[in-house]
């Protein structure tokens, strides 16, 4: 089982501040099959980024997505207030599915 | 646009059979995988497994010798089945699918709303 690490565990910004958070595997993520999801209090999570770097269908340009093998970042460029919420990264590529276990970005 | 809602008691006895459902609409239910997710109180994400049209499974191994997840095409409906449950399923159950074609093939593209389902006696 792939072992995925998010740091920080928390992140204290300010609205316009640039957003780097990590997510490292215990092995390498086959094909690059990495994803980020954002979830809010009381929601379901969401699909942000998808094969490390592919912002899915309607997902803002300020979120951005890096890394290859064990290695991977989302950024978000200029924090907006309705980006404050939990990242979890998840790791597609091998059985089981395995997410990270997330990061909250609060407001500063 | 597909959507996925879940259903079933919210209230599960230890030792019981916790039995959910997911409806849905909007999408051929043949297209896609359709997974079962779940989420205990504050904290993370744990994926517990999938099935395919054609019935094929695929169970997180940490759960695989109590769940079975099933499909009734002619209710467009998935269901989740989890046997000897203690407090430790205790959790928000999300329905999710992901589609094998695409740029986000195989991730988790849309998503239910999710149901808390508690185990008490």
């Amino acid at each position: 089982e792939i072992v995925l690490t998010q740091s920080p565990g928390t992140l204290s910004l300010s609205p316009g501040e640039r957003a780097t958070l990590s997510c490292r595997a215990s092995q390498s993520v086959s094909s690059s099959y990495l994803a980020w999801y954002q979830q809010k209090p009381g929601q379901a999570p969401r699909l942000l980024i998808c094969g490390a770097s592919n912002r899915a269908t309607g997902i803002p340009d300020r979120f951005s997505g890096s890394g290859s093998g064990t290695d991977f970042t989302l950024t978000i460029s200029r924090l907006e207030p309705e980006d404050f919420a939990v990242y979890y990264c998840q790791q597609y590529g091998s059985s089981p599915r395995t997410f990270g276990q997330g990061t909250k970005v609060e407001i500063k | 646009q597909v959507q996925l809602q879940e259903s079933g008691p919210g209230l599960v006895k230890p030792s019981e059979t916790l039995s959910l459902t997911c409806t849905v609409s909007g999408g051929s239910i043949g297209t896609y995988y359709w997974n079962w997710i779940r989420q205990p109180p504050g904290k993370g994400l744990e994926w517990i497994g999938y099935i395919y049209d054609s019935g094929s499974t695929n169970y997180n191994p940490s759960l695989k010798s109590r769940v079975t997840i099933s499909l009734d095409t002619s209710k467009n409906q998935i269901s989740l089945k989890l046997s000897s449950v203690t407090a430790a399923d205790t959790a928000v159950y999300y329905c999710a699918s992901f589609y094998t074609g695409g740029v986000c093939h195989r991730a988790f593209d849309y998503w239910g709303q999710g149901t808390l389902v508690t185990v008490s006696s």
